[in-house]
């Protein structure tokens, strides 16, 4: 079965620090992988999406993934945190029946 | 631009009713996906619909039901209301052809 892995439940950060937070999957075919930002009250957004092609992707608010296919990996990075980066940050997995499979989900917790 | 709409935005009933949530998707989008998010958890899949017929099914439970009209509009029907069934239920939809699933902003339902 489809799994997603968060390594990190909560992550606290200053202000101006990078961020890189974890995501795993286990699924041997081809995926479409997505992070999704769900802030303090709101619904989940789409951050970014990787289909094919660069395995690096960029998203929104300066947001930017790598998908390593060895590795089964596809974490999340920003080079410098905001208060309003503050929220829980999802991974989500997408296989074939177009399904989405998302891990228990990061809480970033950004320190002024 | 357009987004999902979800009708109502929060709904309190008690042990033993029943509820109906409805998911308006953005314009020409012909899929809709319903997901639970129980508190602090990760969104669970319940169910998908494609013109109008069931396409996937996941851990929705059997008191639950969901259909998905001409103009593609979905309502999940839920009955014999649990505490436990107090969730945020988010409706996705997307465009045959496309992957991406855009949310709306969730219905919160509480079960007293």
């Amino acid at each position: 079965a489809q799994s997603v892995s968060q390594h990190n439940h909560h992550v606290i950060l200053s202000e101006a620090a990078s961020l890189e937070l974890g995501c795993n999957y286990s699924y041997g075919g081809t995926v479409n992988l997505f992070w999704y930002v769900q802030y303090p009250g709101q619904h989940l957004q789409l951050l970014l999406k990787y289909f094919s092609g660069d395995p690096l992707v960029k998203g929104i608010k300066g947001f930017e993934a790598e998908f390593i296919k060895s590795k089964f990996s596809f974490n999340l990075r920003k080079p410098s945190v905001q208060w309003s980066d503050t929220a829980e940050y999802f991974c989500a997995v997408q296989t074939g029946a177009n399904n989405l499979f998302f891990g228990t989900g990061t809480r970033l917790t950004v320190i002024p | 631009a357009a987004g999902v709409i979800q009708s109502p935005r929060h709904l309190i009933k008690e042990k033993r009713e029943t509820a109906t949530l409805k998911c308006y998707p953005i314009p020409r989008h012909d899929t809709v996906y319903w997901y639970q998010q129980g508190p602090g958890q990760d969104p669970q899949f319940l169910i998908s619909f494609y013109e109008k017929m069931q396409s996937d099914k996941g851990s929705i439970p059997d008191r639950f039901s969901a259909q998905q009209f001409s103009d593609y509009h979905s309502e999940l029907n839920m009955s014999s209301l649990e505490l436990g069934d107090s969730a945020l239920y988010f409706c996705a939809s997307k465009y045959r052809g496309t992957d991406t699933q855009y949310f709306g902003p969730g219905t919160r339902l509480t079960v007293l």
